[in-house]
């Protein structure tokens, strides 16, 4: 069973489009993330959402929200794409917010041509 | 500013022999530390961490040594297998109004030589 199960796996799209990736955790866990994995290679977190509260929300172009349903799903939707957004998302979840280790999902490379 | 710095991109060793990997942090304020290993295609999966309070942990074939006044940490693998040929991020969470927040390393990729 996939712990973080992230669709889709791919996303190839044109500039100025809007897209959505899901997420979903069947941990029990009560926080989940989304992080950015850019060019260079750094993973930098966007989101954090406990309990479908947001926690934290990093300096992220209001073109991306994130939604959760209920906690353990932690959607995160693009407006107007742009060709700087291109790099790999990945979702991520703990048991506490603070502490534990996060388990990551198999990401999604989104290409913006 | 990068808190968490991984110094070397690449790390090549043979199989058997014991593989090194570094980490150098520099806010003072973080006192839990976690490495994680990504294969390619696949998400960063857990492997070890370290709270402040120690200056080492094992599990197996991994230890992570903290050296918290030269804010440094190292992850041994002994011995190393080629199946451990991957990318290796250190990791500390901001406990300060960030909750949950891991800033990570760059990464070093590891290949083991059979």
């Amino acid at each position: 069973d996939t712990a973080v199960s992230q669709t889709p796996k791919y996303l190839v799209t044109q500039m100025g489009n809007d897209k959505s990736i899901k997420c979903e955790q069947n941990l029990g866990h009560d926080t989940m993330y989304w992080y950015k994995q850019d060019s260079k290679k750094f993973l930098k977190i966007m989101f954090s959402y406990n309990n479908k509260e947001l926690i934290i929300n990093e300096t992220v172009p209001n073109r991306f929200s994130p939604k959760s349903p209920d906690k353990a799903h932690l959607n995160l939707h693009i407006n107007s794409l742009e060709l700087g957004d291109s790099a790999v998302y990945f979702c991520a979840s703990s048991q506490l917010q603070d502490s534990g280790p996060q388990h990551f999902g198999d990401g999604t490379r989104l290409s913006i041509l | 500013d990068q808190q968490v710095k991984q110094n070397s991109p690449s790390l090549s060793v043979q199989e058997g022999r014991i593989s090194i990997l570094n980490c150098d942090y520099t806010n003072s304020m973080f006192d839990y530390f976690l490495w994680y290993k990504k294969y390619p295609a696949e998400g960063p999966t857990f492997l070890i961490s370290i709270s402040s309070i120690k200056d080492k942990n094992e599990d197996g074939r991994f230890t992570v040594f903290l050296n918290k006044s030269a804010k440094h940490l190292s992850l041994h693998i002994v011995p190393s297998q080629p199946g451990d040929s991957a990318v290796y991020f250190c990791a500390a969470p901001n406990r300060g109004t960030s909750y949950g927040k891991l800033t990570f390393g760059q990464g070093t990729i590891l290949t083991v030589h059979p």
